[in-house]
Parts: structure tokens; C-alpha cells; sequence
């Protein structure tokens, strides 16, 4: 079965410092990966996805991450962070064929420090 | 604003009640998903319908139970609530299996 582990429960920064948010997935085969946002009070939007190809991956709101099979990893980055960036980080794993559910880590929420 | 609605915002109700979440998906989509999101558990995928029919189940109880009507619109229905069963229930919908999922704003439920 797919499992996705966020290491960091809270991750504070500054504001206009580098951020990095860590995931780790266990799948068997390629998988399909994903990092969701949630901002208070609000639904789950997107980030960015990788499904194959390229395993740098560009994202909304200059976020990017890279895919590293051989440490199973999914690390999402930013290199200057805004106050507006405060929120519950999602890491996603999902697998091809089947009925595709994906399965959610527990989540990283970001503090932001002016 | 994903373009997936979901009513009502907020719902609180008593232990034993019965309680019907609905959800609107994007114009298009024929996937609908349930989640459920509470503290202890994170998010939890509870059902999946494609075109009116199930298509998978998650850690879905048995007294929860879910539809998708003809016009792609689904509810989910809760029975039976415990205080456990206070949580955010979340609707997201896709195009099809296997692509992007848009999540709605979901539903709290406290349940007291």
C-alpha cells in the first residue's frame, strides 16, 4: 500500500527566507505525486503535480519540487517566502490505473515570521 | 475559487442524528470524492463515484453512505452521529480517473 510521511508537524521562517518542505512516499512503482495547500478555513488547492518526465517540477505561487526516486522524496521548496505562503502544506501520493485515490501525509503547517 | 461548491458550510447537530452533505462538482467532471479531515486522522478518503456509480471506498463507515445523481451532483449522508464524527468533510471532483482533483471549501460538522 501507499504511504506518505511529512517529517516537519510546523515549519517557521522568516519572511523572505528559503523554505523546505519535506515528503517522503513508499510505492511500490512510479507513483504520481502531488503538493496541496490549504489556508485557513479554506479547501485544498493544488501546488503542483509530477507525474513523469522532467523531475524538477514548476508550480503556482513560485513554488517548485523535485522528485528523487532513489530517496523516495518529494521536497517542495521556495526560494523567498511572503507572509501569505502561511498555511497547511499537503503532500500527495497516487497511483496509476485502479481507481487512483490518493493518499495524503499529515500535513506540514507553515508559520511565517515577519 | 475551485469551482466545486459545497453546502452547507457549517452544520451543528446533536448525537443520533442524521445529516446530508451535498456537493456540487466542476462543470464537466465526472469524478466526485469525499473526504474527511479531522484532527487524529488527517485527511481521509472516504468514497469516489464516476458517472453515477461507486468507483472505490475508502474508511468509510458504515453508517455514512454516498450517491451521485444524474446530474453529477452527489451528497453524502451521515447517520447515526457520534461525537467522533465532528470533523471537515470535504468534496473534490476530477475530469476523469486518475487526473487533477479540485477540492471545494467543505463542510464543518460539529456534531454535540
Amino acid at each position: 500500500a501507499q504511504s506518505v510521511t511529512q517529517p516537519d508537524i510546523h515549519i517557521t521562517v522568516s519572511e523572505g527566507a528559503s523554505l523546505e518542505l519535506r515528503c517522503n512516499y513508499s510505492y511500490g512503482a512510479t507513483p504520481y505525486l502531488f503538493w496541496y495547500v490549504q489556508s485557513p478555513g479554506q479547501g485544498l488547492q493544488l501546488l503542483l503535480k509530477y507525474f513523469s518526465g522532467d523531475t524538477l517540477v514548476q508550480g503556482i505561487k513560485g513554488f517548485e519540487a523535485e522528485f528523487k526516486r532513489s530517496q523516495s522524496s518529494f521536497n517542495l521548496r521556495k526560494p523567498s517566502v511572503h507572509w501569505s505562503d502561511a498555511a497547511e502544506y499537503f503532500c500527495a501520493v497516487g497511483a496509476e490505473g485502479g481507481s487512483y485515490i490518493p493518499t495524503f501525509g499529515r500535513g506540514t503547517s507553515l508559520i511565517v515570521h515577519p | 475559487d475551485s469551482g466545486v461548491t459545497q453546502t452547507p458550510k457549517h452544520l451543528i447537530t446533536a448525537t443520533g442524528q442524521r445529516v446530508t452533505l451535498r456537493c456540487s462538482p466542476r462543470s464537466g467532471d465526472l469524478s466526485v470524492y469525499w473526504y474527511q479531515q479531522s484532527l487524529d486522522q488527517g485527511l481521509q478518503f472516504l468514497i469516489q463515484y464516476y458517472n453515477g456509480e461507486e468507483r472505490a471506498k475508502g474508511n468509510i463507515l458504515e453508517r455514512f453512505s454516498a450517491q451521485q445523481f444524474p446530474d453529477l451532483h452527489s451528497e453524502l449522508n451521515l447517520s447515526s452521529l457520534e461525537l467522533g464524527d465532528s470533523a471537515l468533510y470535504f468534496c473534490a471532483s476530477s475530469a476523469g480517473v486518475g487526473n487533477e482533483q479540485f477540492f471545494g471549501p467543505g463542510t464543518r460538522l460539529t456534531v454535540l
